[in-house]
């Protein structure tokens, strides 16, 4: 069955400094998705990337960077210098593509809440 | 991206009554849509699967007298929680889908919608 972890319930840390998030997955499949987004206190989700099991090559987009592992099945979130700003609940998903009756529907991790302060 | 919304973003009703909350594609047409509930501090769970024009999947554990879904048309899906009482409490989000996503998996989702029922 499908699964995603998030180990770290919360997470807190002062402003500039660089913070990991971690998301571990289970799947059967071949062909997956993972997904990070993030939820600010207001509410919505805010897609922050997609990335699919065919394609190991970490990414970078401003402070933020991704690490995918299918070895470890880890697919980490890093922000580097953190900042308020990105005081929020960032959750790790899952999309097993094709898959039965729901397919393109997302596993949830449990989020990781992250308090950045001044 | 493709936009969806979601709306009232807050509701405030007493018990017993039955609230609607809608589900939009601004900018494309989804034929899927998904409903979430996310309870506090707790990760997003997939009540059920809405497809037009036809009944919604409901996912295990979903009351589907009391969770009343409706995609009559591509661009609207509509979550009627009927004679709601407190523990109905959560905050709604709904996803859809557009078609080029059927094989990435990826959702769009709207603002999400919080329901307080007193």
């Amino acid at each position: 069955a499908q699964k995603v972890t998030q180990a770290q319930t919360e997470i807190s840390v002062v402003e500039k400094e660089d913070v990991t998030l971690d998301c571990v997955y289970e799947t059967r499949d071949t062909t997956y998705y993972l997904f990070w987004y993030k939820q600010p206190p207001s509410g919505e989700l805010v897609f922050l990337i997609r990335r699919n099991s065919f394609d190991e090559q970490n990414e970078i987009s401003g402070r933020y960077s991704w690490n995918f592992q299918k070895s470890t099945s880890s697919f980490n979130f890093t922000i580097t210098a953190s900042q308020v700003v990105d005081s929020a609940v960032y959750f790790c998903a899952l999309s097993e593509a094709g898959y039965g009756g729901s397919q393109g529907n997302l596993i949830f991790g449990k989020g990781t809440k992250l308090s950045v302060k001044p | 991206g493709a936009v969806v919304s979601q709306h009232p973003s807050r509701v405030i009703c007493k018990s017993g009554t039955s609230v609607k909350i809608e589900c939009r594609s601004l900018d494309f047409q989804a034929t899927t849509m998904f409903w979430y509930r996310q309870f506090p501090k707790k990760s997003l769970m997939l009540m059920a699967t809405s497809n037009e024009g036809s009944k919604a999947t409901y996912e295990q554990g979903v009351e589907k007298d009391k969770f009343l879904i409706n995609h009559a048309s591509l661009t609207l899906s509509t979550l009627t929680v009927t004679s709601a009482h407190p523990e109905d409490s959560s905050f709604y989000i709904c996803s859809a889908r557009e078609p080029s996503g059927i094989a990435t998996g990826e959702l769009f989702f709207g603002e999400g919608s919080r329901l307080t029922v007193l």
